[in-house]
């Protein structure tokens, strides 16, 4: 069956990088893009980026452009998710997601969530 | 940038009919996606372009999709379709993925 496993929490100093990674099986990693989408704590879901793991194409929210950085390994499955100059609002949790059919900008499988704490 | 504007809150008494709208400017003319989130999990696609519903997801679950708004229509609610539910768009002109800020059910 299709799974998507991301990595574990995270306590991160403002100021610093963190690097998320999400390891994907029972499909073929190569065959369908990955998102990311964050949601800080009570807040609603926001759209991070996508990587194409077939040709490392990248698309990045507006917001992000500058500080988001995806990143994938094929030979492992893995797309990496790496934020920096974390501000106190980086805290969230951060999802990937297979976009369920190519094109189509909708995801049937989720991870199960990196925690991302800012602390001083 | 493209706005989805969603209630914050739709109440229902279990066995009535739930509907969530997601207001756009010409969301018609956009596939419109629906995710249901419950407390401490990840999102679960209950709806995809519109109106297609994925398998394992109830027949209850139906959507619509016309000029500036969208509905997610929950028929015979139960207790445990009780979760926030975000709409989603590819917006296209901008090349960027929205959600709505997510409409919190309540099974009364």
């Amino acid at each position: 069956q299709v799974l998507l496993v991301q990595s574990g929490t995270e306590v991160k100093k403002p100021g610093a990088s963190v690097k998320v990674s999400c390891k994907a099986s029972g499909y073929t990693f190569t065959g369908h893009h990955i998102y990311w989408v964050r949601q800080a704590p009570g807040q609603g879901l926001e759209w991070v980026g996508w990587i194409n793991p077939y040709s490392r194409d990248t698309n990045y929210a507006q917001r992000f452009q500058g500080r988001v950085t995806l990143t994938r390994d094929t030979s492992i499955s893995t797309a990496y998710m790496e934020l920096s100059r974390l501000t106190y609002d980086d805290a969230a949790v951060y999802y990937c997601a297979r976009e369920a059919v190519a094109g189509g900008n909708f995801f049937d499988y989720w991870g199960q969530g990196t925690l991302v704490t800012v602390s001083s | 940038s493209y706005v989805l504007t969603q209630p914050p809150s739709v109440s229902v008494a279990p066995g009535q009919t739930a509907r969530i709208t997601c207001g756009g400017n010409n969301i018609g003319r956009e596939n419109v996606h629906w995710y249901r989130q419950k407390p401490g999990q990840a999102p679960v696609l209950v709806v995809y372009e519109d109106s297609g519903r994925p398998s394992g997801i109830p027949e209850r679950f139906s959507g619509s999709n016309s000029g500036n708004t969208a509905t997610l229509t929950i028929s015979r609610v139960e207790a445990g379709d009780e979760a926030d539910f975000y709409c989603q768009v590819w917006h296209s002109s901008s090349d960027h993925l929205v959600f709505g800020g997510g409409t919190k059910l309540t099974v009364l």
